[in-house]
């Protein structure tokens, strides 16, 4: 069975210019997470989805990012316009509810110069 | 406020020799516990998870975790490391909703 995937794996653009992270979730899980880790923050949940919807943004630092889920196995991320503090890895995760466990992908790593 | 502590940033020890990674919670009540392990350049894999039942929980690659309630703690062990286990460890707790909340971590690095 496949785990979480996420595209690009890495990502190198220039301040100003949109990014966009792609995650697929593990088939049949209906949460989804996107998690962003630095070395100074650690791992922050910037978003959470249930079923599609986004249940709780709070994490998402401004304007500049947003978030979609279209349909039960594709979202993105997007940063416009990145900056070089938006460099990091951004990770993404699903689960069933119930289960109370997150599974996670590979990450994509994004440098912005 | 909920929070997920583990004291060590950094760990050294021989390959062979035994292991033990802290983690302290403060929750309201008890939380539901995790460790995952992430290897370099990769994402969050999880070791072991606590729920509730048996406080000694056991989870792959050889790694156990006991959970203490008087303690707040939840501490990570292995009895013989092996070369492959370096990688940094995270513990994380929730409350029965979406949140995780994850510690800093720990790094372990492995001498031949």
């Amino acid at each position: 069975d496949a785990g979480v995937i996420q595209s690009p794996r890495h990502e190198v653009t220039e301040m100003g210019q949109e990014v966009t992270l792609r995650c697929k979730p593990i088939s049949g899980h209906n949460s989804l997470f996107w998690y962003r880790q630095t070395m100074m923050r650690g791992l922050e949940l910037l978003i959470y989805f249930n079923n599609n919807v986004p249940i709780d943004d709070s994490g998402m630092p401004e304007d500049r990012f947003s978030a979609k889920m279209p349909n039960a196995s594709f979202s993105t991320l997007k940063i416009q316009p990145s900056e070089p503090r938006d460099s990091a890895v951004y990770f993404c995760a699903s689960s069933l509810p119930e289960q109370e466990t997150q599974y996670f992908g590979p990450g994509t790593r994004l440098l912005v110069l | 406020a909920q929070s997920v502590t583990q004291p060590d940033i950094h760990i050294t020890v021989s390959e062979g020799a035994s292991l033990e990674l802290r983690c302290n919670y403060s929750y309201g009540a008890t939380p539901y516990l995790f460790w995952y392990v992430q290897s370099p350049g990769q994402g969050l894999q999880l070791l072991l998870k606590y729920f509730s039942g048996d406080t000694l929980v056991q989870g792959i690659k050889g790694f156990e975790a006991e959970f203490k309630r008087s303690q707040s703690s939840f501490n990570l062990r292995k009895p013989s490391v092996h070369w492959s286990d370096a990688a940094e460890y995270f513990c994380a707790a929730g409350a029965g909703s979406y949140q995780l909340t994850f510690g800093k971590g720990t790094k372990l690095s492995v001498i031949p």
